[in-house]
């Protein structure tokens, strides 16, 4: 199976602040790479596809981007609803494998 | 509204069984792939499976092949996962989740865009 390593796992920030998550695929897969928010209690919610296409309704200051094995989710200036848990998810080959996901606290 | 309501969770007995159900409703079921994602206690989310519009695909897990089965009825709008053989490493939250597959250049992607609340299965004695 793929592995999707993620770093940092978590991280402290403060709102306006620039993130950036970084997701790393065992192998090239191509972009076919999600990303995912989740917040305490809830379901996770889709941000990005194909590694930089923005899901409809998410606000543009998240942004993907990468191709092949390496990959990035930028939210440009920190709101204080981001804070959450965020998690790659590949889709080039079975199974679907997740990354073990980066906690965005408040600094 | 479109939504996804699980059901069928519980605690059950390592070995025992469980089969959780998942209502669609706003939307037709047989249109879309479906998945299972699933979430232990304070850990991070695994994909577990999913299953073609018309059934007629199937993709698992290495850790529940064998064991759990997806299955839907798009008559009844309805997601299934048979879960037998259960292990104490399956407790999780269980949440049905609809993939509205993009095509782009030739290329298939995932975009998991609906999930519903999940439900929760405990494996204990």
């Amino acid at each position: 199976a793929i592995q999707m390593t993620q770093s940092p796992s978590s991280l402290s920030a403060s709102v306006g602040d620039r993130v950036t998550i970084t997701c790393r695929a065992s192998q090239g897969i191509r972009n076919d790479l999600g990303w995912y928010q989740q917040k305490p209690g809830t379901a996770p919610k889709l941000l990005i596809y194909a590694a930089s296409t923005l899901q409809s309704g998410v606000p543009s200051r998240f942004t993907g981007s990468g191709s092949g094995t390496d990959f990035t989710l930028t939210i440009s200036s920190l709101q204080p609803e981001d804070f959450a848990t965020y998690y790659c998810l590949q889709d080039y080959d079975y199974p679907r494998t997740f990354g073990q996901g980066t906690t965005v606290e408040i600094k | 509204e479109v939504q996804l309501v699980e059901s069928g969770g519980g605690l059950v007995q390592p070995g025992g069984s469980l089969r959780l159900s998942c209502a669609a409703s706003g939307f037709t079921l047989s249109a879309y792939w479906m998945t299972w994602v699933r979430q232990a206690p304070g850990k991070g989310l695994e994909w577990v499976a999913n299953i073609k519009e018309d059934g007629g695909l199937r993709y698992y897990v290495d850790s529940v092949k064998g064991r759990f089965t997806i299955s839907r009825d798009n008559a009844k709008n309805s997601l299934y996962l048979q879960m037998n053989s259960l292990r104490a490493d399956d407790t999780a939250v269980y949440y049905c989740v609809r993939d509205d597959t993009s095509y782009d250049g030739g290329v298939y992607y995932d975009v998991f865009d609906i999930w519903g609340q999940g439900t929760m299965v405990t494996v204990s004695s």
